[in-house]
């Protein structure tokens, strides 16, 4: 069971736009920052999104984060095959004093 | 280029000890912590612990302290995760990464931006 709850999966068509959710509470996503990481089958997380809506050097501007609250949201605009992976959403918690992960979300680009 | 190398895959028996590494280059070791991160066969990730190489001031989550050690070797720009005594429920893939992260003021920023190509652990009579 992990600290943070996301959707096991989402699917879109190619083209289209999709949101990732991912929820926690008080001491993880409402007083700290939150990132995203997309795992490409059979490969290492790669970081999307930190600080809620930062995106890395290299990233395109097709992925986007948002958060209110103890939520937030990952969005992905122009899906493409090459999307399909898992994503995580990852932050601290500060009760536990310990980094905290979603259990993924599998996004399949139909 | 900016990289963690980790160490090759292991195939160990229960109650064996064993410690895998995690090799940076192309950035000044000391100045980022590194965490470990176990991703269990078709399962999500999990956060382990992190280090911080200066000091080799250590960061467990309560999921995994006391099962595993980290520590780290500044001169060599390495950091381990070790086992004393493996379990079957140890076989995974576990991955380093760079911490990018740090805490202002009651909120804190965590952002893994650099990772390693993973090491699978398999545990096996």
């Amino acid at each position: 069971q992990s600290v943070l709850t996301q959707p096991p999966s989402v699917s879109a068509a190619p083209g289209q736009k999709v949101t990732i959710s991912c929820s926690g509470s008080s001491s993880n996503m409402g007083s700290n920052y939150v990132s995203w990481y997309q795992q490409l089958p059979g490969t290492a997380p790669k970081l999307l999104i930190y600080d809620n809506n930062k995106r890395p050097s290299g990233i395109p501007d097709r992925f986007s984060g948002s958060k209110s609250g103890t939520s937030a949201t990952l969005g992905i605009t122009g899906l493409q095959t090459g999307d399909e992976a898992d994503y995580y959403c990852g932050t601290w918690d500060s009760s536990l004093s310990a980094g905290v992960f979603g259990g993924g979300t599998k996004l399949t680009v139909l | 280029e900016v990289q963690l190398v980790q160490s090759g895959a292991e195939v160990k028996e229960p109650g064996e000890s064993l410690r895998i590494s995690c090799e940076g280059s192309g950035y000044s070791f000391t100045n980022y912590w590194i965490t470990w991160v176990r991703q269990m066969p078709g399962k999500g990730l999990e956060w382990m612990g992190k280090i911080d190489p200066r000091d080799s001031y250590t960061n467990y989550s309560p999921s995994f302290q006391g099962h595993v050690t980290i520590s780290a070797d500044k001169s060599i720009s390495t950091a381990f995760l070790q086992w004393s005594s493996l379990k079957a429920s140890d076989t995974a893939m576990y991955y380093c990464a760079r911490h990018a992260g740090y805490c202002a003021g009651a909120s804190c920023h965590i952002a893994m931006d650099v990772w390693g190509q993973g090491t699978t652990v398999t545990v096996s009579s």
